[in-house]
C-alpha cells in the first residue's frame, strides 16, 4: 500500500522497554525518521536512519531496520513517564536535491504507567 | 542556536476570511516545508520551498499557497477559509540537502468558526 503504518496505542510500565513498530513503503534508498509529539506541541526529531543501515543507537533510543520486510522499530530503554507522547514514523519520498516530502504514519500513543 | 519559529501560535478566523502564517527556519537552513495536522487525516504535506522556489507540492486546493523570502523565511496563505481548514499547521526547517534532518516548529493552531 501507500501508507506508512503504525499501531495506534502502546502502554508500558515505568522502567520497562518500549518498542514502537512501523512499516514503510518505499523500496528504494530512503531516509526514515522518528518524531515525538507531546500535547499541544510540535514534532520533536528523535532520530533518523538511512535505509542502508541496520541499526542506530542514541542513548536510550535504538532504531532497528529490516529492509526486506520494510519494517522499522524504535526501542526506548528504561521508559519514563516523561516519554508519554505520540510517536510518529516517517519516510522521505519525492527526493531530489532538496529534503523532499515526508510521509507520516498515524502515530503511536505511548502511555507510561508509574 | 534558535529553533524553528512559527507565528502566531493560535489564530481564530471566520469562514470566508483569509489567513497568513509565518515560519522562520533555523539559521542557515534553506528548505521550509509546511504540513497540516488534523485528527482525521493526520499529517499531510502542503508544499516545500527552497531558495524562494516551490520544489514539491501536496494535494491541497489552490486556496493554499505559500512563498519564501530571500532570508528563507516562509509564509503560508489560506484564502476563503472553510471549517475543515481548522488544524495545526506545522513548518519544517531543513538544510535543504536530500535526506538530512527536518526540524519542526511548535505550529500554528488555526480555528475556523
Amino acid at each position: 500500500g501507500e501508507d506508512v503504518e503504525q499501531s495506534l496505542f502502546l502502554s508500558v510500565r515505568e522502567g520497562d522497554s518500549s518498542v514502537i513498530n512501523c512499516t514503510y513503503t518505499d523500496s528504494s534508498s530512503t531516509y526514515l525518521y522518528w518524531y515525538k509529539q507531546e500535547p499541544g506541541a510540535g514534532l520533536q526529531l528523535l532520530t533518523y536512519i538511512f535505509s542502508n543501515m541496520d541499526m542506530k543507537q542514541d542513548q536510550r533510543l535504538t532504531v532497528l531496520l529490516n529492509k526486506k520486510d520494510k519494517h522499522l522499530s524504535l526501542r526506548i530503554a528504561d521508559t519514563q513517564t516523561g516519554d508519554s507522547a505520540i510517536y510518529f514514523c516517517a519516510e522521505i519520498r519525492n527526493r531530489g536535491s532538496t529534503l523532499g516530502r515526508l510521509y507520516f504514519g498515524r502515530g503511536t500513543q505511548l502511555t507510561v504507567w508509574p | 542556536k534558535a529553533g524553528v519559529t512559527q507565528t502566531p501560535r493560535y489564530l481564530i478566523k471566520t469562514r470566508g476570511q483569509q489567513v497568513t502564517l509565518s515560519c522562520s527556519p533555523i539559521s542557515g537552513h534553506r528548505s521550509v516545508s509546511w504540513y497540516q495536522q488534523t485528527p482525521g487525516q493526520g499529517l499531510q504535506f502542503l508544499f516545500e520551498y527552497f531558495s524562494e522556489t516551490q520544489r514539491n507540492k501536496g494535494n491541497f486546493p489552490g486556496r493554499f499557497s505559500g512563498r519564501q523570502f530571500s532570508n528563507s523565511r516562509s509564509e503560508m496563505n489560506v484564502s476563503t477559509l472553510e471549517l475543515g481548514d481548522s488544524a495545526l499547521y506545522l513548518c519544517a526547517s531543513s538544510p535543504g540537502q536530500a535526506g538530512t534532518e527536518a526540524f519542526f516548529g511548535q505550529g500554528t493552531r488555526l480555528t475556523v468558526v
